[in-house]
């Protein structure tokens, strides 16, 4: 069974303090590696997709990497408005379904 | 504007009346699926769809059923709601090629309360 674990659970940062979420899987065969922000009251908005051990990728202050066990999300220099749920969620070769951690929720104080 | 639209946003209901979410989009896509999102549990999938009149499980179908004649709709249904289904609903739609690897693009959730 896929599982998708993130942590840590709440991170409160100052803008300008960088950090790092971890998001560690058990997929076999791993297909995908999503990353998405959630706003409080919205639906997910995609950010990353990885798809091999060694991928990065990288928008504003998020970078994303992936590894073969685990992916982390780096935030550098945060500001407020980077506040928010990120979610990590990952597919495998044998189905269509997406597995989803249940986040970190991320605060950035002024 | 491209997007997913769901209703209603909010519902309250009482067990065992019947009742649907409403899922569209505009963007043609052709895989449409269903999660819900508990505290603590995260997102998970009910069901999916990759095309018109192709529907199949995800990993928490039990209790809901769906349906797809429409390329551009994909509502859910609850035939007979009970309590245990009270969370926040989200429909999703990805177009075709690599269906679930790529973006989903989401609604913006039905928070559905059953008594």
């Amino acid at each position: 069974e896929d599982q998708v674990t993130q942590s840590p659970e709440a991170l409160r940062l100052q803008e300008g303090e960088s950090s790092s979420l971890n998001c560690s899987y058990t997929v076999s065969g791993l297909r995908g590696l999503f990353w998405y922000r959630q706003d409080p009251g919205k639906g997910p908005e995609f950010l990353f997709t990885l798809y091999s051990a060694g991928e990065e990728k990288e928008k504003e202050r998020l970078k994303a990497t992936l590894t073969k066990k685990e992916s982390f999300l780096h935030i550098t220099a945060p500001k407020p408005e980077d506040s928010a749920t990120y979610l990590c969620a990952a597919t495998d070769t044998g189905r269509r379904a997406l597995t989803f951690g249940s986040g970190t929720r991320l605060q950035v104080q002024p | 504007e491209a997007q997913v639209t769901q209703n209603p946003r909010y519902l309250i209901t009482v067990t065992g009346k019947k009742l649907t979410v409403t899922c569209s989009q505009n963007m043609n896509h052709e895989y449409m699926s269903w999660y819900r999102q508990d505290p603590g549990l995260g997102l998970r999938q009910i069901y999916y769809s990759m095309n018109v009149e192709v529907t199949d499980k995800g990993d928490v179908p039990e209790g809901y059923k769906v349906s797809r004649k429409e390329k551009r709709n994909f509502p859910l249904i609850l035939e007979s709601p009970s309590p245990n289904q009270t969370s926040l609903y989200f429909c999703a739609s990805t177009p075709a090629g690599r269906s679930s690897y790529n973006e989903q693009f989401f609604g913006p959730g039905t928070r559905l309360t059953v008594l």
